[in-house]
């Protein structure tokens, strides 16, 4: 069965420091990715995607994320967190179901940043 | 301007009253979904619409029916609802058919059934 896992439910760092959020992925057919931000009381937002290529992604606000067939992961990287950065972030798995699609989520990272 | 409407941000309802949760895009997408998230637990997938037509249906329970009067409308119908019910109700839009493209989210419907 397909599946997102993100194993840190919760990261802290301080402002100005590097970070990176883990996600690994189950499926056996082509990977799709997503990674998604929630902000408080709002709407998911998409960061980046990768779906072939250059498996290094750039995404918004500083972004990127790169692909790792042999470790079925997809992590999220930025050099420099913001304390606007703090948010919920999910590592999203995108199928194909007929003439629409599914997203597999996985359960989400809460990213605080610290002054 | 938002993409994607939601209507209403926050609703209390009591249980076994029904209510209807209203989406609308304003994207030209021929894909619609639903999706929820309960406290503790992932996002999870419910529906999803093409061209008005459900496509697939995730939800074990028949109280959660989706209606499509408009092609850029998929409002989710819930009867008999119950407290497990509460829990935030997202509605998406897509391109249909393709892996890779995008999906815009609404800011949600929270749901709190007492």
């Amino acid at each position: 069965a397909q599946s997102v896992t993100q194993p840190d439910a919760r990261v802290t760092v301080s402002e100005g420091a590097s970070l990176q959020l883990r996600c690994k992925y189950s499926y056996s057919g082509t990977p799709y990715l997503f990674w998604y931000v929630q902000y408080p009381r709002q709407g998911l937002q998409l960061l980046l995607k990768y779906y072939s290529g250059d498996p290094v992604v750039q995404g918004v606000n500083g972004f990127e994320a790169e692909f790792s067939k042999s470790n079925s992961s997809f992590h999220l990287r930025k050099a420099s967190v913001h304390w606007s950065d703090s948010a919920v972030y999910f590592c999203v798995l995108s199928l194909i179901t007929g003439n629409t699609g599914k997203l597999i989520f996985g359960l989400g990272t809460t990213l605080q940043v610290q002054p | 301007d938002p993409k994607i409407i939601q209507k209403p941000k926050y609703l209390v309802a009591v249980t076994g009253s029904e209510k209807i949760l209203i989406c609308e895009q304003y994207l030209g997408h021929n894909a619609m979904y639903w999706y929820r998230q309960s406290a503790k637990k992932p996002l999870e997938f419910m529906f999803s619409y093409s061209y008005q037509k459900l496509m697939d249906n995730q939800t074990a329970s028949s109280r959660f029916q989706p209606q499509s009067s408009k092609k850029n409308h998929l409002d989710l119908q819930i009867t008999a609802l119950k407290p497990d019910d509460s829990a935030t109700y997202f509605c998406a839009s897509s391109h249909p058919g393709t892996p890779n493209s995008d999906y815009t989210f609404g800011s949600g419907t929270r749901l709190l059934v007492i």
